[in-house]
């Protein structure tokens, strides 16, 4: 059955430093992949998702993921964080027959002065 | 335009009394998902709908547990004689079609808290 591990409960980078979120996967063929971002208080929002082609994906704010087909991971990254950036992020797979998605049980991204 | 809306954002009831938790979707958007994200569970995907089919309800945890979905637009999720271990946000998603390629779109969810 298709399951997403995200390895890191709580990260904590600080204002301007890189940042690599860990997801890893489980799934029998060629997954779709997806971040999503929750701020607090706010419902999720989509940052990138993986269909197909080239395995670095560009999304919004600023982030990126690499799919590894080899690793069975699709970390997500950002080159220099913001303070905004605090929120905790999500890593989801499609579901059996592409419907609902799987997610992984999150990170909380603290972002320090 | 407008997004996922759902209500209440909150709802403290008793044990043993029923709720009911309304999302409307995006307008034209044809799938619509209930999940509910419990502390250190993460997101689990309770049902789904699409269009006039038959929902997906693999995901309900008891049968205490119900949805419907209205003209093909709102939907309720209901639950009965609630527990302690219902407490949870429940959030809503809808997307165009039930293509894997088509975006989910999140409501802000409604925190349900049974005392």
């Amino acid at each position: 059955a298709q399951s997403v591990t995200q390895p890191d409960i709580h990260i904590t980078v600080s204002e301007g430093a890189s940042l690599e979120l860990r997801c890893n996967y489980s799934y029998g063929a060629t997954p779709y992949l997806f971040w999503y971002v929750q701020s607090p208080g706010q419902g999720l929002q989509l940052l990138l998702k993986y269909f197909s082609g080239d395995t670095l994906v560009q999304g919004i704010k600023g982030f990126e993921a690499e799919f590894k087909r080899s690793q069975s991971s699709f970390n997500l990254r950002k080159p220099s964080v913001h303070w905004s950036d605090a929120a905790e992020y999500f890593c989801a797979v499609d579901g059996p027959a592409g419907t609902a998605l799987i997610f992984g049980k999150g990170t909380t991204l603290s972002v320090s002065s | 335009g407008a997004g996922v809306s759902q209500s209440p954002s909150n709802k403290v009831t008793e044990k043993g009394k029923d709720v009911e938790l309304r999302c409307d979707p995006i307008s034209g958007h044809t799938a619509l998902y209930w999940y509910r994200q419990s502390l250190g569970q993460g997101l689990e995907f309770l049902i789904y709908f699409q269009g006039n089919s038959a929902p997906d309800k693999s995901g309900l945890p008891s049968d205490r547990f119900s949805a419907e979905r209205t003209g093909g637009s709102v939907s309720t999720l209901t639950i009965q004689r609630t527990q302690q271990e219902d407490s949870a946000v429940y959030l809503c998603a809808s997307s165009l079609d039930r293509d894997p390629l088509s975006t989910q779109y999140f409501g802000p969810g409604t925190r349900l808290t049974v005392l």
